[in-house]
């Protein structure tokens, strides 16, 4: 089992629809959880971390669910600007661990 | 601005020509990370320096080398470029490792690296 899992997509959704995203890890020691944005060509950037109560900016919503180890992105009324690679990324924080990257999940936002 | 930045932005070289990337921080963070990301995979960590304490992947290929000579900068050797080395080559910074909120990293905009 890979340990960051997710879908790749595309999800071809249309301006205003609700997505939602799920990663699963694999291991369970992990403890710190981020969601990351990736444009196309571009480097990717900090879009949020991931709490064990939840957090929400905005239009974004992350969840984390330990018992199933898997984090989920909730984004609300897409805009076309939302169009990117979503790349999901866990971390064990112990010793010299870094982050782990998922492949990412692509978002096309229709208009 | 605090930033990460990255020299050269597009590298072209020859099978075999040695090439060596640069990274620069102003965040004066800790750790300083290398990644190889290819079309449509996930960045590939390469190495992470903790200050000067080398941290080589168990796959990272003996032709990539990285040299850190003080806090801010961070290099790249390649020292024979072969064709499955074209890439994207991420350079990222982060305070920290392992405590909440400091291990979150910040990437600088890459290097492209064509190999002809």
């Amino acid at each position: 089992r890979k340990e960051v899992e997710q879908d790749p997509g595309p999800f071809n959704v249309p301006e205003g629809a609700t997505v939602a995203f799920n990663c699963t890890y694999s291991n369970s020691a992990s403890q710190s959880f981020f969601w990351y944005r990736q444009d196309c060509r571009k480097e990717p950037k900090l879009l949020m971390s991931v709490y064990s109560s939840g957090n929400e900016d905005g239009r974004f919503t992350a969840q984390l669910n330990r018992a199933s180890q898997y984090i989920s992105l909730l984004i609300r009324d897409s805009k076309l600007s939302d169009s990117a690679t979503y790349l999901c990324v866990v971390t064990v924080n112990s010793g010299n661990t870094p982050l782990v990257f998922g492949k990412g999940t692509r978002l096309s936002v229709i208009a | 601005d605090a930033m990460v930045i990255q020299n050269p932005r597009y590298q072209v070289t020859q099978f075999g020509k040695p090439v060596t990337l640069s990274c620069s921080q102003t965040l004066n963070h800790n750790v300083m990370y290398w990644y190889q990301q290819k079309s449509s995979q996930a960045p590939k960590l390469l190495f992470h320096y903790y200050d000067k304490d080398f941290n080589n992947e168990a796959d990272t290929p003996d032709n990539f080398q990285s040299r850190r000579p003080n806090t801010s900068f961070c290099f790249l050797d390649i020292r024979s470029p072969g064709l499955g080395d074209a890439a994207m080559y991420l350079c990222a910074t982060s305070r920290d490792l392992t405590y909440r909120n400091y291990n979150e990293q910040f990437f600088g905009p890459g290097t492209r690296l064509t190999v002809l």
